[in-house]
């Protein structure tokens, strides 16, 4: 099963400021195949990025998403409000075997 | 609009069973493989179950193998996870989520509200 490890755990930012959220993946990952997701309090999660770059409909281009093989980055060039929220990274692998990242949240400063 | 509702979730012993349903709307559901994504309390995400758009072939995460079966009507556009042999640890908020795939890609595109299992004595 391929582990991912999101960090940092919490980040704490103001408005405004860039946000820059890492996952690392214990194999290589298809870059086709990684995702993020976002998690707003008591919402259930919502597609952010796909296919490692790939806005999802309706996200702003403040989002971007980079990476290959076992690293990969989820920036916000400048923080709104309502970006403070949980994020999940998110595999999908071969077999299938499916695993998410533990979260980072970002928090306001 | 995509809508996907869970029911089901309730109360139940430890070794006890429940069945959760997902009721989709507003797609080709046929066109999908359709998952269960559970999160505890206060955690993270863990993938539970996929089953193909056909219903022929199904997957489980391990801690959930042998005890839990998915299955899918697609008649009826819904999505069912019969959970057997419950475990304290099975407590969690389970969330129906759709999958996409394409030759070069997959991701889950669509999530439910959830509807959350609690498994106590």
């Amino acid at each position: 099963e391929i582990v991912l490890t999101q960090s940092p755990g919490t980040l704490s930012l103001s408005p405004g400021e860039r946000a820059t959220l890492t996952c690392r993946a214990s194999e290589s990952v298809s870059s086709g195949n990684f995702a993020w997701l976002q998690q707003k309090p008591g919402q259930p999660p919502s597609l952010l990025i796909f296919a490692t770059s790939t806005r999802a409909t309706g996200i702003p281009d403040r989002f971007s998403g980079s990476g290959s093989g076992t690293e990969f980055t989820l920036t916000i060039s400048r923080l709104e409000p309502e970006d403070f929220a949980v994020y999940y990274c998110q595999q999908y692998g071969d077999s299938p075997t499916i695993t998410f990242g533990q979260g980072t949240r970002l928090d306001i400063k | 609009e995509v809508k996907l509702v869970e029911s089901g979730g309730a109360v139940a012993r430890p070794g006890g069973s429940l069945r959760l349903a997902c009721a989709a709307s507003g797609f080709k559901f046929d066109d999908y493989s359709m998952n269960w994504v559970r999160q505890a309390p206060g955690k993270g995400l863990e993938w539970v179950s996929l089953v193909s758009w056909h219903g022929a072939t199904t997957y489980y995460a391990d801690s959930v193998r042998g005890r839990f079966t998915v299955s899918r009507d697609n008649g009826e556009n819904s999505l069912h996870l019969q959970m057997n042999a419950l475990r304290p640890e099975d407590t969690a908020l389970y969330y129906c989520v759709r999958g996409y795939c394409s030759d070069l890609q997959c991701y889950f595109d669509k999530w439910g509200q959830g509807t959350l299992v609690t498994v106590s004595s």
